[in-house]
Order: C-alpha cells, then sequence, then structure tokens
C-alpha cells in the first residue's frame, strides 16, 4: 500500500528556514517523479516543486525559484524540501505528492497519491 | 507557464441537479489533464484522469470531456456528499492548477 507520510511543519520567522520531510512507503522513489504542492489558508493548490525518478532532474515553481531546493535521499525512500528565505506568503500546507511515473521532457503522467499535508507558518 | 481557468468560481445548486464545470488551458495541453475534489481539511481526491477516464473507485455520476484547451467536468446527478471544491490541474508541461471552484447548496 502507498503511503506518503510528511513531516517538519512548523512555524518559523520571515527570513527563516525549514526543512520538510516525505516518508513514502509502498513503492521506490527511483520509479517515479516526486512533488510538492501547497496550499495557502483558503486559496487553491498551487505546485511548488518536482524531482525525477532517477533524481537528476528538478524544477521549481517561479515563486519559490532559487529558494526552494527539493532532494531526495533513496536509501530513506525519503523526499526533502529545503525552504529558506521564508516569506509569510509561504504559509501553507504542504503537500508531497506521487506522479504516476517519472519525468520526461519537463512532464510527468499526473499524481496519483498524495499525503496528507503539513502545515508551514511563516510570522513573526 | 501554462494558466488554467475554471469557471465558474462559486456555483449553488441543489441535488439531484446536473452540474458542469469549464476549464481552460492558456495553451494545448492535449489531454494531460486531471479533476480533484476537495473538502476542508483533506488532501485533493482524483476524479477523472487524463480529461476523460474515471478514477477506480468514483461514481459514474461524474464525468469529465475535452482536449486541447477546453475541458468539462460534469456531475449528471448532484449527491450530498459532492458539495466540495473542484480543481482542474494540467501536466502537459510542470503542472498547474486552476483556481477553483466551489459548489454550494442552493
Amino acid at each position: 500500500e502507498v503511503q506518503l507520510l510528511e513531516s517538519g511543519g512548523d512555524l518559523v520567522q520571515p527570513g527563516g528556514s525549514l526543512r520538510l520531510s516525505c516518508a513514502a512507503s509502498g513503492f521506490s522513489l527511483s520509479d517515479y517523479a516526486m512533488a510538492w504542492v501547497r496550499q495557502a489558508p483558503g486559496k487553491g493548490l498551487e505546485w511548488v516543486s518536482v524531482i525525477s525518478g532517477s533524481g537528476n532532474s528538478r524544477f521549481y515553481g517561479d515563486s519559490v525559484k532559487g529558494r526552494f531546493t527539493i532532494s531526495r535521499d533513496r536509501s530513506k525512500n525519503t523526499v526533502y524540501l529545503q525552504m529558506s528565505s521564508l516569506r509569510a506568503d509561504d504559509t501553507a500546507v504542504y503537500f508531497c505528492v506521487k506522479d504516476r511515473g517519472d519525468y520526461y521532457d519537463n512532464s510527468g503522467l499526473g499524481f496519483d497519491y498524495w499525503g496528507q499535508g503539513t502545515l508551514v507558518t511563516v510570522s513573526s | 507557464d501554462i494558466q488554467m481557468t475554471q469557471s465558474p468560481s462559486t456555483l449553488s445548486a441543489s441535488v439531484g441537479d446536473r452540474v458542469t464545470i469549464s476549464c481552460r488551458a492558456s495553451q494545448s495541453i492535449s489531454s494531460w489533464l486531471d479533476w480533484y475534489q476537495q473538502k476542508p481539511g483533506k488532501a485533493p481526491k482524483i476524479l477523472i484522469h487524463k480529461a476523460s477516464s474515471l478514477e477506480s473507485g468514483v461514481p459514474s455520476r461524474f464525468s469529465g470531456s475535452g482536449s486541447g484547451t477546453e475541458f468539462t467536468l460534469t456531475i449528471s446527478s448532484l449527491q450530498p456528499d459532492d458539495f466540495a471544491t473542484y480543481y482542474c490541474q494540467q501536466y502537459f508541461i510542470y503542472s498547474s492548477f486552476g483556481q477553483g471552484t466551489k459548489l454550494e447548496i442552493k
């Protein structure tokens, strides 16, 4: 059974850093692209970042480019999102999402599993 | 970037109604579009994959159609459990979501 368990959400001050983790089970990260999607309070869904199954390709949304870094640890079957220079508008629930396949030519096959989300609050 | 525009933003309907939600892409995305349902405090649940494929376990009153830039989600006969927010998502290039359509009880 596929499971995605996010952790690491917290209250952080503007300008601070935070690392989110997504522990995956029931499949191997090497075979699938993994993404992060966020949702600000009362707002819609926003695609944040994706990492390919090989780990060699990583892409970011414009709003987080240069500030967030996606990575993964194959031995732990875990995906990470390192967030720095955090701003108030980064406040959101962050969902870890599994793609149905790997990433080729800047596209995947759509998402099939979502985690329950972890809340990041950026405030002084 | 591919922009996704949903309409309407809010829809008021009654149990038993047939409702349609539209999604327009800023460029052609072929059929690389999914539809989700989200309820408060929960992760989105996928309903339709690749524009028109009903996801396993999803009731047959949900259907999707379209290709290129114009897509539609139809609920043939609204049930009480269907009142929620619906999103379209493209994955032709990276990914992006529509702004959502809130389906309310009239």
